[in-house]
């Protein structure tokens, strides 16, 4: 089975200060990691993603995220925050459990971004 | 380059009505996903298709019925609507190749 837990339910930062958006995942397959984002009533995009390759990934936007295996953590971080970051984000990890892919979404997480 | 494509964006039906929402994958693309997400919710996995087969299903409701077309786009099929199915439904689509999903921008259905 797989789980995604993100740990904030809302973010609230200032302008050109750094983000971090907190998530831990649990897999007992080697699994593949996400993060999308949700603008308001808008459709999901991905931010970036983590396959078995390098474990610092660069994203769109300036994002990017470490993957830490032994803190089971792929925790969401930005230098400097824009008024356009503010959104729901999600932590979204799939992988082959039962032979067959699974994507599970975390709850999300709010960021707003204050000027 | 291309993207998933979702139709209608926006549908409002009654109570006990039913509705069909449409995806249209990106080109190339053998899998399809559908999601739901309730007002203020994560995306909750409906069902996917591969190669025009189901090939996983989630919480989806015995009232809709999904398949997967020659051509690869897929259709969702909702009867007996209620309230509770008011709700943002995604597609998403992927290659086997490729972990990725990309999503759609949704259908936006209420239920009156």
């Amino acid at each position: 089975a797989q789980s995604v837990t993100q740990l904030d339910s809302h973010v609230s930062v200032s302008e050109g200060t750094p983000v971090l958006l907190r998530c831990n995942y649990s897999s007992s397959y080697s699994p593949s990691l996400f993060w999308y984002v949700q603008h308001p009533n808008k459709g999901l995009q991905l931010l970036l993603k983590y396959t078995s390759a390098a474990t610092l990934v660069k994203g769109i936007n300036g994002f990017e995220a470490e993957f830490k295996k032994s803190e089971t953590s792929f925790h969401l971080t930005k230098p400097s925050a824009h008024m356009s970051d503010a959104a729901e984000y999600f932590c979204v990890v799939s992988s082959m459990d039962t032979g067959r892919r699974a994507l599970t979404f975390g709850s999300g997480t709010r960021l707003q971004v204050q000027p | 380059a291309a993207g998933v494509i979702q139709s209608p964006r926006h549908l409002i039906k009654e109570k006990r009505e039913t509705a069909t929402l449409k995806c249209y994958p990106i080109p190339r693309h053998d899998t399809v996903y559908w999601y739901q997400q309730g007002p203020g919710q994560d995306p909750q996995f409906l069902i996917s298709f591969y190669e025009k087969m189901q090939s996983d299903k989630g919480s989806i409701p015995d009232r809709f019925s999904a398949q997967q077309f020659s051509d690869y786009h897929s259709e969702l099929n909702m009867s007996s609507l209620e309230l509770g199915d008011s709700a943002l439904y995604f597609c998403a689509s992927s290659t086997t190749a490729d972990s990725v999903e990309y999503f759609g921008p949704g259908t936006r259905l209420t239920v009156t």
